[in-house]
């Protein structure tokens, strides 16, 4: 069965740094999201993206926060410059038609 | 309250017995959806009711929604140890692209 995958799995980095998460949706899939999870709390919506470009966005998308489908094929999430605060786990999702898919994560960890 | 609110937080129960979980929201809605989440694990797709359905059966689960008190519960019948798991509600205000995820009920089973 499709699945939506997600790259790394564990990210640790620096606060300031730059990092990409990335994800690969099911393929015929045409609505993506990003989502983030603090530990213990809620899943946050960040952003959608339909048709290269944001339909939506949260007000924790920031302009921090940027997102790309590159190559038709992957759809990434890039925080200029991370934040403490920043550190959560962040989930991609695709969906098709109502149902969303969601990724394994990728756990960020911002020193 | 927030846009999403599910109680108990947390409910712990016999294996075999029933698990009741209610969810709130404040806004129109087109759909809301359950998901299940093992920890520190992406979220499951369990089932999606229309804000134009009363009730929705899938295997040991039966969701109910109520539009005019704004609430949804999810039930599990015969529960197992394996449904130990967090369960989220998620909304998607009419007009937007938006999910929201409740704060979610933490679910243990004993067996």
């Amino acid at each position: 069965e499709p699945e939506v995958t997600q790259t790394p799995s564990h990210q640790v980095t620096q606060m300031g740094q730059e990092v990409i998460l990335r994800c690969v949706p099911i393929s015929n899939h045409l609505y993506f999201y990003w989502y983030r999870q603090i530990l213990g709390q809620k899943v946050e919506f960040l952003v959608s993206f339909y048709n290269n470009e944001i339909s939506e966005k949260s007000e924790i998308f920031d302009d921090q926060f940027s997102v790309e489908r590159p190559d038709g094929s992957n759809f990434t999430l890039k925080i200029r410059s991370t934040k403490l605060e920043d550190s959560a786990m962040y989930f991609c999702a695709s969906k098709f038609p109502e149902t969303q898919y969601f990724g394994p994560g990728t756990r960020l960890l911002v020193l | 309250s927030q846009q999403g609110e599910e109680d108990p937080q947390a409910l712990s129960i016999q294996e075999g017995e029933n698990a009741t979980m209610n969810c709130s929201y404040k806004t129109s809605i087109n759909n809301l959806q359950w998901y299940r989440q093992n920890s520190g694990r992406g979220l499951v797709h369990l089932i999606l009711i229309r804000s134009n359905e009363r009730e929705k059966h899938s295997g040991r689960l039966r969701v109910t929604l109520d539009t005019s008190k704004k609430s949804s519960s999810l039930l599990i019948t015969a529960s197992r140890a394996a449904d130990t798991a967090s369960y989220f509600c998620a909304t998607v205000v009419t007009g937007t692209y938006k999910y929201i995820f409740g704060t979610g009920t933490r679910l243990k089973v004993l067996a």
